[in-house]
């Protein structure tokens, strides 16, 4: 079956950081890889997305590429900020039909200013 | 703003009380989701609904009813709750299967 693997943290980072978190999956067939962004008391937001290999999703300073030699899917951004303090879940969409949105466990980010 | 609007926000209710969860959108999105999720988890999904026809139960208890009154809208119909289904609710919708979705909010119910 299809899975993603991301670690749980919290990862807390200094304002003005690199932030990386790891996303690896397993998949049948080309999936299509997300990050999703959840502040605290709010729903699911939509951060980026690839759908096909070595294309890299952007928004807000984040960035993602996928990776399909490393099945890997890794968000980065610059320079955090205070604000950027959230959950962040990868995912993914794969095989042939409907297949439903596999998460990763989500690693929450903690910045100090 | 979130584009997905789910009502209420917060619901506090007993084990023999009948509520609804709603949820709305006019982005018109042919397919809604509800998911459930728990403290520090990811969401998990609980029904698909396509074109206004549920596609998915993913071996929901029958004291959740899902309803899908037109193509904007997402009922889920709670009766006989147990604490265990304490959780934040979450809907969410995409214009077809497979395409990425947007969520709401969420309805933060616990069941006393």
């Amino acid at each position: 079956g299809n899975s993603v693997t991301q670690m749980e943290g919290p990862v807390t980072l200094s304002e003005e950081a690199f932030l990386t978190i790891n996303c690896t999956y397993t998949a049948t067939g080309y999936p299509s890889l997300f990050w999703y962004v959840q502040y605290p008391g709010e729903g699911l937001q939509l951060l980026l997305k690839a759908t096909k290999a070595d294309d890299k999703g952007s928004n807000k300073g984040f960035e993602a590429t996928y990776r399909k030699e490393t099945t890997s899917f890794h968000l980065e951004k610059g320079s955090v900020q205070v604000s950027d303090s959230a959950v962040y879940f990868c995912a993914l969409i794969a095989g042939g039909g409907y297949q439903k949105v596999t998460f990763g466990i989500g690693t929450k980010l903690q910045v100090i200013p | 703003d979130t584009e997905v609007t789910q009502t209420p926000k917060h619901l506090v209710m007993g084990m023999t009380n009948k509520k609804s969860l709603k949820c709305e959108q006019h982005m018109g999105h042919r397919a809604m989701y509800w998911y459930k999720q728990k403290a520090k988890k990811p969401p998990e999904l609980m029904f698909v609904y396509s074109y206004e026809k549920l596609s998915i139960n993913e071996s929901v208890p029958s004291r959740f009813s899902p309803e899908c009154p037109n193509s904007s809208l997402l009922n889920l119909h709670l009766h006989a709750l147990q604490p265990e289904d304490s959780a934040l609710y979450l809907c969410a919708s995409s214009p077809e299967l497979k395409q990425p979705q947007h969520f709401g909010d969420g309805t933060r119910l616990s069941i006393l």
